[in-house]
């Protein structure tokens, strides 16, 4: 199973680009990269997934480079709504997939 | 569509009891899972099911069952509550559980979750 590793917090204000990134040095070649957002008392939602290079939704980008070792899910213009924590994901199935702690985004105005 | 329910919301049990956490989903998935959350930290995937009849371990299973007899229900059961299985439980379902050149996406689905108090 790919272990991976976020910062635990980040600090940001309404209107900048948030950048996150994961590391995922022993990344197989099967396995995907996803990234999730949590509200406070509520399940986890599907924000973005990638394999490689670049992939972008209404939501976010996902950065991923060549080896793979890392991904960097960038949200445009966050908001306060964007508080949250955001969690990367790496595996080839939904079963071996692990989510870690997580980052605490906390977006001020 | 509803999409995943789970009941109940919250619940306090005593220590030694049982209960049944219930899950149903209407999106016709046939991957579904169980999670539980304690506080601060990530989720851990407690059993999962790729279809009726058909269960598998996750990371944490002790202390806990499951059941898949039909694709939308995947109850999960305590038999002898603990205060360790204090925590909050989620249910989750997907299409399917790996991705292909035809499925971009394999996003799972969460329920609202069911916050559990063993004292």
């Amino acid at each position: 199973l790919a272990k991976t590793t976020q910062p635990i917090s980040m600090d940001s204000y309404e209107g900048q680009e948030v950048n996150i990134t994961c590391s995922h040095n022993n990344i197989a070649t099967n396995d995907y990269i996803t990234w999730y957002q949590q509200f406070p008392s509520q399940g986890p939602r599907f924000i973005i997934q990638g394999y490689k290079t670049k992939v972008t939704n209404e939501v976010a980008s996902l950065f991923i480079p060549a080896d793979r070792k890392s991904s960097t899910l960038s949200l445009p213009r966050v908001s306060l709504s964007d508080t949250a924590v955001y969690y990367c994901l790496v595996g080839a199935g939904n079963n071996d997939m692990r989510f870690g702690a997580g980052t605490r985004l906390t977006v001020k105005p | 569509n509803a999409g995943v329910t789970q009941t109940p919301k919250f619940r306090i049990l005593k220590i030694g009891q049982s209960m049944t956490l219930q899950c149903t989903q209407d999106m016709n998935h046939n991957y579904m899972y169980w999670y539980r959350q304690d506080p601060g930290m990530g989720l851990k995937l407690i059993y999962y099911s790729v279809g009726a009849g058909i269960t598998d371990k996750g990371e944490v299973p002790n202390g806990y069952n499951v059941s898949r007899s039909t694709t939308e229900d995947f109850p999960l059961r305590l038999e002898l509550a603990a205060p360790s299985q204090t925590s909050v439980y989620f249910c989750a379902s997907s299409y399917s559980t790996v991705a292909g050149p035809d499925l971009d996406i394999y996003e799972q689905y969460f329920g609202p979750g069911t916050r559990l108090t063993v004292t």
